[in-house]
């Protein structure tokens, strides 16, 4: 069983909709997550980072932590064709055996 | 500003032939790392370095070998291509050792015949 486990998509929703995207993990020794945004052919970016548990907001973005039950999510509110890319989740461990450990990332599309 | 530059972008390689993968960040970072990036297994760290100096394995390290030539300069080897190893490779680099933002390449895309 993989540590981190996320949806690989494709996901494809109309502009407009609200996407989720999750992930679950099985260690409880991570402390900060984040997700990437990765578009075709590039390299992923920082899309948002939290440590405790609840949301974090940034624009139509939000991420969600909910540790009790080793799940997070990213929420796209008003999606536009702009957001169509592939999502990665990756959780830190920094206490004793530093790690980070990526998702497998999932592929959304949006459609105009 | 340029942030991680990596060379080549594109590469193909029969098996047997080695090639060096470079990279380097002009962001004064500490620690940089590789990756492999599979369709379905997501991102792979091969090897890191934490500082100038030192050189760490990560998940996935057979065939390969890495430099950090100095403090922006982090290279891959692959001495001895195998079909196995065709992948895209990314190069990034972060201020200190998997923590806070990680700044990405745009990838290397190898091909092994």
């Amino acid at each position: 069983q993989k540590e981190v486990e996320q949806d690989p998509g494709p996901l494809s929703v109309p502009e407009g909709a609200i996407v989720s995207l999750n992930c679950t993990y099985s260690n409880s020794a991570f402390q900060y997550f984040m997700w990437y945004r990765q578009y075709s052919r590039k390299g992923p970016e920082l899309l948002m980072y939290t440590y405790s548990s609840g949301n974090k907001e940034d624009g139509r973005f939000t991420a969600q932590v909910d540790k009790s039950s080793k799940y997070i999510s990213l929420f796209i509110r008003d999606s536009q064709p702009s957001d169509s890319a592939t999502y990665l989740c990756a959780m830190i461990i920094i206490q004793g055996a530093q790690k980070l450990v990526f998702g497998q990332g999932t592929r959304l599309t949006i459609n105009p | 500003n340029a942030g991680v530059t990596q060379t080549p972008k594109f590469q193909v390689l029969k098996t047997g032939q080695s090639m060096t993968l470079q990279c380097a960040q002009d962001m004064n970072h500490n620690s940089m790392y590789w990756y492999r990036q599979d369709p379905g297994m997501g991102l792979r760290l091969i090897y890191y370095s934490a500082s100038e100096g030192t050189t760490d394995k990560g998940e996935v390290p057979n065939g390969y070998n890495v430099s950090r030539l100095n403090k922006r300069e982090f290279s891959l080897r692959l001495e001895s291509a195998a079909p196995s190893q065709t992948s895209v490779y990314f190069c990034a680099s972060s201020d200190t050792l998997f923590t806070g933002e990680l700044f990405f390449g745009e990838g290397s895309r190898l091909t092994v015949l």
